[in-house]
């Protein structure tokens, strides 16, 4: 069981706004940033926001997140084909000596 | 820009060392911003970070507990790259694994990510 919690699978149809949640605790989201990434099959997590809700130079400004207590989301509007893929929360959590930790991740499907 | 290339084996025995290495292009190991990782992935146990190297003023190294027994992270100077070492491992180790640098522009996200190596612990 992942440490942060996200719901397995999301989708959308093209054009649409879809919403993906992360839950935590007062040791990780509630007191650290939130990132998010992107997992195309085959291929290695890419950054998509760091800080909650910036974004890296290239990531569309379709994606975006947001914080709030314990919780995040990540928001995608004008949802397209390529935007299916599976997605994980991240933050670094105080408790033990410190670490990061991860959501389980939530695959999305563009129908 | 900064890429990350990993290598070592693919299969290894279980109550072996499992040994892999990243090499840095693009920045350097002894970068006063930045911080090399290990993280892998699998099935069972999703997305695990399993600990990082970084270089302030000294070298720093922090582990995950789950693997803090059994694990070694070092940074290599000479030829620019990170290695992971870790011990005893058992078919639960089987993973892909991945080396990513993360640095203080992106709050120390996990913004470069290597290619990634699929570990089997098999006999």
């Amino acid at each position: 069981q992942s440490v942060l919690t996200q719901p397995p699978s999301a989708s959308g149809t093209p054009g649409q706004r879809v919403t993906i949640s992360c839950s935590g605790s007062s040791s990780n989201i509630g007191s650290n940033y939130v990132y998010w990434y992107q997992q195309l099959p085959g291929t290695a997590p890419k950054l998509l926001i760091y800080r909650n809700n910036q974004r890296p130079s290239g990531v569309p400004d379709r994606f975006s997140g947001s914080k709030s207590g314990t919780s995040a989301s990540l928001a995608i509007s004008g949802l397209r084909s390529e935007d299916e893929a599976d997605y994980y929360c991240a933050a670094w959590d105080d408790s033990l000596s410190g670490y990061w930790v991860f959501g389980g991740g939530t695959k999305l499907t563009v129908l | 820009q900064v890429q990350l290339q990993q290598s070592g084996p693919g299969l290894v025995k279980p109550s072996q060392t499992l040994s892999l290495t990243c090499a840095i292009s693009g920045d350097s190991v002894s970068s006063n911003s930045a911080a090399w990782n290990w993280i892998r992935q699998s099935p069972s146990r999703g997305l695990e970070w399993l600990g990082r190297t970084y270089y302030r003023s000294k070298w720093y190294n922090d582990y995950a507990v789950s693997v803090k027994s059994r694990i070694t992270i070092n940074p290599d100077t000479s030829k620019n790259q990170f290695s992971l070492q870790l011990n005893s491992v058992t078919p639960e180790d089987t993973a892909v694994y991945y080396c990513a640098s993360s640095s203080s522009s992106t709050a120390d996200a996990f913004d470069i990510w290597g290619q990634g190596t699929m570990v089997t612990v098999s006999s």
